[in-house]
């Protein structure tokens, strides 16, 4: 069973700049693995963020950046706002078709 | 404007039945993979299913396969899901999405609460 691995929480100063990072169990994520990214506040529904690594859904603002760094799918935030301060969920395709959610990193800004 | 509105949610005992409906409009539903996620009260979002733009294939998670069937009817421009044999475990928020290439979601539905309880 593969797990996927998020930070549970990290700090922000607003102006910021923040690094989230989604690991697997399994090895080494990368491109094929389609990383991407949610953003969710509580009784909302989550919004997408970056999808296929690191395409911008429309409208989500360029201070929000999806890479690949080392082993890790990664959510760079730059100049954090106060609105930034949210649940951010990484997910990625496994090759037998299924998807995998990390637990969440919970965003204090 | 890409519309997603899920219903069928409620109380159900474990071991009862509900069926999960989910309209769409704004798009061609045809043309796009549909995805089914979970969130249990006070956890993280869990992927439970999905289903090809024809329905000829679906993906499950494990702890479902076997108990949930997601189907779609392209002439009404809806999801379903069929979830069989509930338990307590199922309990959650259920999310309607539709999944472009390369992701399990883009455009997401505001949910319906399901609960297993006797």
């Amino acid at each position: 069973q593969t797990v996927v691995t998020q930070e549970p929480s990290f700090s922000v100063s607003p102006g910021g700049t923040v690094t989230l990072t989604c690991a697997l169990s399994s090895g080494s994520v990368s491109t094929k693995y389609y990383p991407s990214w949610y953003q969710q506040t509580p009784g909302q529904p989550p919004r997408t963020l970056i999808y296929n690594t690191n395409t911008r859904s429309s409208g989500v603002p360029d201070r929000f950046s999806g890479s690949i760094l080392g082993n890790k799918a990664a959510l760079t935030i730059t100049g954090a706002q106060a609105d930034d301060e949210s649940d951010y969920y990484c997910v990625v395709n496994m090759p037998n078709g299924i998807w995998v959610f990390g637990g969440g990193t919970k965003v204090t800004v | 404007e890409v519309q997603l509105v899920e219903s069928g949610g409620g109380l159900v005992q474990p071991g009862g039945s509900l069926r999960l409906s989910c309209v769409a409009s704004g798009f061609t539903f045809s043309y796009h993979w549909m995805t089914w996620v979970r969130q249990a009260p006070g956890k993280g979002l869990e992927w439970v299913a999905n289903i090809k733009e024809d329905g000829s294939q679906q993906y499950y998670v494990d702890s479902v396969k076997g108990r949930f069937t997601v189907s779609r009817d392209n002439a009404k421009n809806s999801l379903y899901l069929q979830m069989n044999s509930l338990r307590a475990e199922d309990t959650a928020v259920y999310y309607c999405a539709r999944a472009p290439a390369g992701a399990p979601a883009d455009y997401w539905g505001q949910g319906t609460p399901v609960t297993v309880s006797s």
